[in-house]
């Protein structure tokens, strides 16, 4: 059975670059939620949906990111004039129910974005 | 004080040996917890589930203290593929936003 699958697994961008990461939940699964992992430290909580609705954005760093999902299903994570402390392996989860707190996430492999 | 702290390690123990992780957390508000596991470069999944009355799965379990805020892992006859990083994960409030703490590295050496 198909997980969370994300893309690209890994982006190099330049300072100042836009990039975009993809991430496809479990079918099915009404809660999606987007982290950010620095290296050697636990993952950050950036943003959270059901189904379409963006119900948490508190974690998003600056206004330089934007998360949508826009179908409720695939989710996209957009860092504008990126910098080089958006270096991170950011991660997508989702999870069955709508009432997450208390769900199982399952986790994409992760996209490792550095930026130069 | 950081909302999730854990003592980094890393833990090294013999194949065999019972080892044990705790973790606080501040918020005193929060209502679930869990233990997800981290291999290197991997994703995290999850371990466990924390309940307020301390659960078992196998070789590892699960105890939350709600009055010192503190969860704990223990995990007997700890084997080889146990070596991964452990996260405790707090959610808040029944909300959606889950703080995990930075993970407890464990080496099993043979």
């Amino acid at each position: 059975g198909a997980g969370v699958s994300q893309s690209p697994r890994y982006k190099v961008a330049k300072r100042g670059q836009d990039v975009a990461l993809r991430c496809d939940p479990i079918s099915g699964h009404v809660s999606l939620f987007w982290y950010q992992q620095a290296l050697g430290q636990g993952p950050e909580f950036l943003t959270y949906f059901q189904n379409e609705a963006q119900l948490d954005k508190s974690g998003l760093p600056s206004d330089r990111f934007f998360a949508e999902r826009p179908e409720g299903s695939v989710s996209t994570l957009k860092i504008q004039r990126t910098q080089q402390e958006d270096s991170a392996v950011y991660l997508c989860a989702s999870s069955l129910m709508a009432e997450a707190s208390t769900d199982t996430q399952y986790f994409g492999p992760g996209t490792r974005l550095t930026v130069l | 004080r950081k909302e999730v702290e854990q003592d980094p390690g890393p833990f090294n123990v013999p194949e065999g040996a019972t080892v044990a992780f705790n973790c606080t957390y501040s918020n005193s508000a929060s209502q679930s917890f869990f233990w997800y596991r981290q291999d290197c470069r991997k994703e995290p999944k999850l371990l466990m589930s924390v309940y307020s009355s301390g659960n078992e799965d196998g070789r590892f379990t699960a105890q939350l203290n709600r009055a010192s805020q503190y969860i704990s892992l223990l995990i007997r006859d700890s084997k080889l593929s146990d070596s991964a990083t452990y996260l405790c994960v707090v959610n808040k409030d029944y909300g959606q936003n889950f703080v995990f703490g930075p993970g407890t590295r464990l080496s099993v050496l043979p």
